[in-house]
């Protein structure tokens, strides 16, 4: 079973420009996460999707960040425009919603995001 | 509300020598608790978790934690450490049932031959 893919892995960008990033998650996950992780700290969710519905984000700073996930399948977190401190990694997740392990979040390898 | 605190950010033991990574929580309805392992330009991998069954969880890799209700402790053990272990863990805390997970900052583990 393929994991979650996110791409790009690395991305380098000057500031005031924008930046996409993209998530598919597992197969048949209905939960699909997106968290920002700075360097030394631990991830923190920015916004979480039941199917293609924004069910949590409020940490997503709506002045400048977006997201998507209109089919209820893949995913795409936009910033823009992208400033010094959003340099950081990106990570995706999904969840199965099924009963039992709908807890357990599968994490992809991240984007990490170097804003010069 | 939750809340996580991992004790050491940096931790370093010998090959073969105990592994202990210490987590405490805090939440105001019953936990669920994770422990997930980051290797270097990787995603976080679940190493174990605990949602009310048996109080000591054994997970991948040789780890165990056992969840302390009364210590609101979740500390991550391993008997004997190994070269390959050498990465960053992180402890989690969610609302059973629930889907919103709070992260510790992590605990970087070095492991000396």
């Amino acid at each position: 079973e393929a994991g979650v893919v996110q791409s790009p892995r690395y991305k380098i960008i000057e500031k005031k420009q924008p930046v996409a990033f993209w998530c598919n998650p597992i197969s048949g996950h209905n939960t699909l996460y997106w968290y920002l992780q700075n360097l030394g700290q631990g991830p923190e969710l920015l916004i979480r999707y039941e199917n293609e519905e924004a069910v949590d984000d409020s940490q997503l700073p709506k002045d400048r960040f977006s997201a998507e996930r209109l089919k209820g399948v893949d995913s795409t977190l936009k910033i823009q425009p992208a400033e010094l401190g959003d340099s950081a990694v990106y990570l995706c997740a999904s969840s199965s919603g099924t009963s039992g392990d709908q807890e357990t979040q599968y994490f992809g390898p991240g984007t990490r995001l170097l804003v010069l | 509300a939750q809340s996580v605190t991992q004790l050491g950010s940096h931790v370093s033991v010998s090959e073969g020598a105990l592994v202990l990574l210490r987590c405490n929580y805090s939440s105001s309805v019953p936990p669920y608790l994770f422990w997930y392992v980051q290797y270097p330009n990787q995603g976080l991998q679940l190493l174990l978790k605990y949602t009310s069954a048996a109080t000591l969880v054994k997970g991948i890799n040789g780890f165990e934690a056992e969840f302390k209700k009364s210590e609101t402790s979740f500390h991550l053990t391993k008997p004997s450490a190994h070269m390959s272990d050498a990465a960053e863990y992180f402890c989690a805390v969610s609302a059973a049932g629930g889907f919103k997970t709070i992260f510790g900052a992590g605990t970087r583990l070095f492991v000396k031959a």
